[in-house]
Order: C-alpha cells, then sequence, then structure tokens
C-alpha cells in the first residue's frame, strides 16, 4: 500500500505558465515533506521541504504548499521554464522513520 | 555536489550470478542508503546504514544484502541476481536522520 502517492504520472505545461505538481499521502503522522527533482541518468536532486508546523514554504520560483487536513501538499513552479523539464519526486517522513518516496510526475515545460 | 560515486555505473548479468555495486563518499556523512528506482514504484528502499558495521533493513530488502566495512564505503550486494533485480540502483547520503539526502548519479543493472 504506497503511502505517498503521485497521481498524475506526467504534466506539460508552457514555458511561463505555473506548473502545479501534486502529492496525496495516507499516514498522518508523517511531519516532514520533501521534493526531489531529478534529470535522465542523474540522481535525484534536493528542491524543497517543509515541516507539517508550517503551510507553506518558497524559495526563488519554488513554492509547496501543505494541506495537512486533506493529506495534501503540491509544488508551484512559476514561471516554468524548459529547464524545469525533470521528473518529481515527492517524499515525506516521520520521526524515527526513512523517507517515503511516491511514484514522481514527469514534468514537461514546452518552450 | 556532494562527493558520491556508485562503481559501475551500467552491468549486465546473468539470473544466479552475485553482483555487488559500491558507494563511495568523500562527505563523511553518517548515514548511507540504497535505494532501486522502477517505474511507478518512485524510490523505495533498500537497506541503509548509520555507522560503520550498523546497518538495517528498508522497504524491499528481500535478495539483497549491505556492509560498510569503512565509513566512505557502502556495498549492495545481490546474492543471486533475478530478473526481477532489474532496475536503476541509487546511493544516498545524509548527515542526520531526517536530513536532505545527496543522491549518486546510479547505476543500471540488468539481469538476462
Amino acid at each position: 500500500d504506497q503511502q505517498v502517492k503521485q497521481n498524475s504520472p506526467s504534466l506539460s505545461v508552457q514555458e511561463g505558465r505555473i506548473s502545479i505538481l501534486n502529492c496525496d499521502y495516507t499516514n498522518s503522522m508523517f511531519d516532514y515533506f520533501l521534493w526531489y527533482k531529478k534529470y535522465p541518468a542523474e540522481g535525484p536532486t534536493f528542491l524543497i521541504s517543509i515541516s507539517s508546523i508550517k503551510d507553506k514554504n518558497e524559495d526563488g520560483r519554488f513554492t509547496v504548499f501543505l494541506n495537512k487536513s486533506a493529506k495534501h501538499l503540491s509544488l508551484h513552479i512559476v514561471p516554468s521554464q524548459p529547464g524545469d523539464s525533470a521528473v518529481y519526486f515527492c517524499a515525506a517522513a516521520n520521526a524515527g522513520n526513512m523517507l517515503t518516496f511516491g511514484g514522481g510526475t514527469r514534468l514537461m515545460v514546452k518552450p | 555536489d556532494a562527493g558520491i560515486t556508485q562503481s559501475p555505473r551500467h552491468k549486465v548479468t546473468e539470473t544466479g550470478t552475485p553482483v555487488t555495486l559500491r558507494c563511495h563518499q568523500t562527505e563523511n556523512h553518517r548515514y548511507m542508503y540504497w535505494y532501486r528506482q522502477d517505474p511507478g514504484h518512485g524510490l523505495r528502499l533498500i537497506h541503509y546504514s548509520y555507522g560503520v558495521k550498523d546497518t538495517d533493513k528498508g522497504e524491499v530488502s528481500d535478495g539483497y544484502s549491505v556492509s560498510r566495512s569503512k565509513t566512505e564505503d557502502f556495498l549492495l550486494t545481490l546474492e543471486s541476481a533475478t530478473s526481477s533485480q532489474t532496475s536503476v540502483y541509487f546511493c544516498a547520503i545524509s548527515d542526520g536522520f531526517q536530513d536532505e539526502q545527496y543522491f549518486g548519479p546510479g547505476t543500471r543493472l540488468t539481469v538476462t
């Protein structure tokens, strides 16, 4: 049973527009959430994180929103750039446990 | 970039043969991890280490063993490779238990 799910395997967005990637989780004990970005033939790289005591965290063009009641988090990229084309993984953890990753969403930003 | 290397980067092997993948770090991080990445499953934890000679199982540990005799090296061994172990394997490191993890470039393993 997947505790972290990314229900959209792919997303296509026009350059300059907003990209919204979604992630749902089932374990209410998760208290720390992260997004990783992965280019082909490379390892994932950390993008942004959020603690459960917050509902928003911003870093430049990237913002992560957390809705604890809905057990949902989202990553907003504004404006989207062709270099953002990659696979994005969300991950969640709670104290004393390892990260649990979602299945990933492939983002394609069209010029 | 964190100093993590994986070797080999690509390997093709036959069913039933033992295979060892190596992860080497130059960051002196305490925690090291082995993941596999498969379509639709994201990254799944195989084993992890929290110090020299200290290891524990992850979500998908069956058929895999690990060893860590030095801080900088973490080995993943497939005792007898099977086709279901065809995957891309990533090593990761972190300083603390729930800190940001830094990933290596991956090893693509094909078991024929």
